[in-house]
């Protein structure tokens, strides 16, 4: 089974300011498989990134994913008030699925 | 436009049995997953299974499996969650979710289940 680990559980920025948020798979996955969202109270998730790297409809290109492998990240460029929030990343494979703990991207 | 509307908050006792509900709408409801996914007071998202609503092919997380039971009935275009008897433990907020391929791209609002006696 895989495990996706996110590190570190809070993140503090200042509006404006680059974050990159970390998942690490416990083998490797195909970067086909791998998903982010954004999740804010009292809303439900959103979709941000699918297949690693491909931002879903809608999504700011202040947005972006990498890597492959066991190693991925999620990157927002340029910090804006509404993106503080939860970020889980997520995997499916061999008809199951699972997410990260996620990271809290907090105010400084 | 695509939409998930899942039934509303629920209150019960331990014991008791619950169901609740995802209505599809706004797409072939028949030709996509839908999934089921637990955020427990304070947690994060846990994958719970999915169902196939076309012929109901079910595929449950392991931590899951035997807890909970998913089905669907395609002639109402909606999806279940259901326990037959629910304990404290339960207490989260549920939200279904459309499986695109490998990832959810549409979410219900939730269905805050509180479960206390």
């Amino acid at each position: 089974e895989i495990v996706l680990t996110q590190s570190p559980g809070t993140l503090s920025f200042s509006p404006g300011e680059r974050a990159t948020l970390s998942c690490r798979a416990s083998q490797s996955v195909s970067s086909s498989y791998l998903a982010w969202y954004q999740h804010k109270p009292g809303q439900a998730p959103r979709l941000l990134i699918y297949g690693a790297s491909s931002r879903a409809t809608g999504i700011p290109d202040r947005f972006s994913g990498s890597g492959s492998g066991t190693d991925f990240t999620l990157t927002i460029s340029r910090l804006e008030p509404e993106d503080f929030a939860v970020y889980y990343c997520q995997y499916y494979g061999t008809s199951t699925g699972t997410f990260g703990q996620g990271t809290k991207l907090e105010i400084k | 436009e695509v939409q998930l509307v899942q039934s509303g908050v629920e209150v019960k006792k331990p014991g008791e049995s619950l169901k609740i509900s995802c209505k599809g709408s706004g797409y072939i409801f028949t030709s996509y997953w839908i999934g089921w996914v637990r955020q427990m007071p304070g947690k994060g998202l846990e994958w719970m299974g999915i169902i196939y609503p076309a012929d109901s092919d079910t595929r449950y997380s392991p931590s899951f499996q035997g807890q909970v039971t998913i089905s669907a009935d395609k002639s109402f275009s909606t999806a279940y969650l259901q326990w037959s008897s629910v304990r404290a433990s339960d207490t989260a907020m549920y939200y279904c979710a459309r499986l695109d391929g490998i990832y959810f791209d549409f979410w219900g609002q939730g269905t805050l289940v509180t479960v206390s006696s």
